[in-house]
């Protein structure tokens, strides 16, 4: 696609399920990225793909965090037991550098509620 | 350890110039960018700084320092529609982007 693809835009779920956030990155783009967005507040890290591998997880919050991205191209971010201050907009972004550099192009972004 | 910080809200009058500042102390560095987010929209990119220096694109410019970590975003001839979240990010080679908390810039008349 042209650009950045998120789904869904908008989930409600409730407290304890379990979620998954899809991105579809442009084309040929390398670096993949997750980041969460709290109301009035800069974009918080997650990980960070290049290829399929992590090249950095060190911002999954705990465990119930996981990212996957088998193929090297679409990303799954998953979240179990959900909690109700994992409410935020996902936000994913990609990058045709390597070693994580060149700009980052981001989607739309998913926005998570936990009731 | 990463840090970055920028002031968290200013206020401008239409035509005027702004500058915003952003600091940073990051375990790498290999570029700093700035972003545009406008309210409930993806960020969207507006600079890039590398070397030390004034980087100008049309009615926005951007300076870096390396040896102070320090660098301002410019906005002249401001316009409503600029007012937006004006994010600073570092780009921690080889690791991640590390972004700002953002500067709400209100625009008005």
């Amino acid at each position: 696609g042209a650009g950045v693809s998120q789904t869904p835009s908008n989930k409600v779920t409730e407290k304890g399920k379990y979620v998954e956030l899809r991105c579809d990155p442009i084309s040929g783009h390398t670096a993949l990225y997750w980041y969460r967005q709290s109301l009035g507040q800069g974009p918080e890290f997650l990980i960070y793909f290049q290829g399929t591998g992590a090249a950095d997880d060190s911002g999954l919050p705990n465990d119930r965090f996981f990212a996957v991205r088998p193929e090297g191209s679409v990303s799954t971010l998953k979240i179990q037991r959900t909690e109700r201050g994992d409410s935020a907009v996902y936000l994913c972004a990609s990058s045709s550098g390597t070693a994580g550099t060149g700009e980052l192009f981001f989607g739309e972004g998913s926005r998570l509620t936990v009731l | 350890g990463q840090n970055i910080d920028q002031p968290t809200e200013m206020t401008a009058t239409e035509g005027a110039i702004v500058q915003i500042n952003c600091t940073y102390q990051t375990s790498g560095f290999n570029g700093l960018f700035w972003y545009q987010q406008h309210a409930g929209e993806a960020p969207t990119f507006l600079s890039y700084n590398v070397l030390d220096g004034l980087e100008e694109k049309g009615r926005f410019s951007s300076f870096l320092s390396r040896s102070k970590g320090y660098s301002y975003l410019l906005l002249k001839e401001l316009q409503m529609k600029d007012s937006a979240s004006y994010l600073c990010a570092v780009d921690n080679y080889g690791q991640n982007f590390v972004f700002g908390p953002g500067t709400r810039l209100s625009v008005l008349p």
